[in-house]
């Protein structure tokens, strides 16, 4: 079975410029998780979706931050614009049962930096 | 407002010793604790949990604490093996869904 998997894996990008990153989860799993890293901090929750729908955006930063997951599938997380602070390791989790708590599955994550 | 803390951004452990892992926080709400461990390049993996119900969960060499009343957990890793040299988060929840983590413990264990 395939894991959570992300892409693109690295993405460089100039302050003000618009980035999307894409997470592909387990195949069905409904429970679809953003997070990030940043500067070697803690992981940060960014929000949750149940199928196509946001359960959780509370963690989102701003509304530079845009997140969908159209037909219940893959996620996209758009930055628009980008700014410096922004830059930091964006992890996409999955799960299948709602409420297991050792079952949320990470991918690799995505290392944005703005320059 | 970090909620969950490790102070120990890092630890070196000889081969076969054990590991503790501390991990401290400070919402009384979160009733689910988890470990994690990751690798360069990868994402976290779980490792082990715990619900506040219980104080102590173990599964093979690893073995998680819970002190409610000082809000605090550690992971114990007996015996330590080179192969479990990563970095661990701890993270709570008190929904299963919204995990907060740690900032994360890097582990170091030598042959």
């Amino acid at each position: 079975e395939a894991g959570v998997t992300q892409f693109p894996s690295h993405s460089v990008i100039e302050k003000g410029q618009t980035v999307t990153l894409r997470c592909d989860p387990i195949s069905g799993h409904d429970n679809l998780y953003w997070y990030r890293r940043v500067m070697g901090k803690e992981i940060k929750f960014l929000l949750h979706f149940v199928k196509e729908s946001k359960q959780d955006e509370s963690g989102m930063p701003n509304n530079r931050f845009l997140a969908e997951r159209t037909g219940g599938t893959y996620s996209t997380l758009k930055v628009q614009p980008a700014e410096l602070e922004d830059s930091g390791v964006y992890f996409c989790a999955s799960s299948q049962v709602p409420g297991a708590v050792n079952e949320q599955f990470f991918g690799p994550g995505t290392r944005l930096t703005v320059l | 407002d970090q909620q969950v803390k490790q102070n120990s951004p890092s630890l070196s452990v000889q081969e076969g010793r054990i590991s503790i892992l501390n991990c401290d926080y400070t919402n009384s709400m979160f009733d689910y604790f988890l470990w994690y461990k990751k690798y360069p390049a990868e994402g976290p993996t779980f490792l082990i949990s715990i619900s506040s119900i219980k104080d102590k969960n173990e599964d093979g060499r690893f073995t998680v604490f819970l002190n409610k009343s000082a809000k605090h957990l550690s992971l114990h890793i007996v015996p330590s093996q080179p192969g479990d040299s990563a970095v661990y988060f701890c993270a709570a929840s008190d929904d299963f869904n919204k995990f907060y983590f740690g900032s994360g413990t890097k582990l170091n264990v030598k042959p």
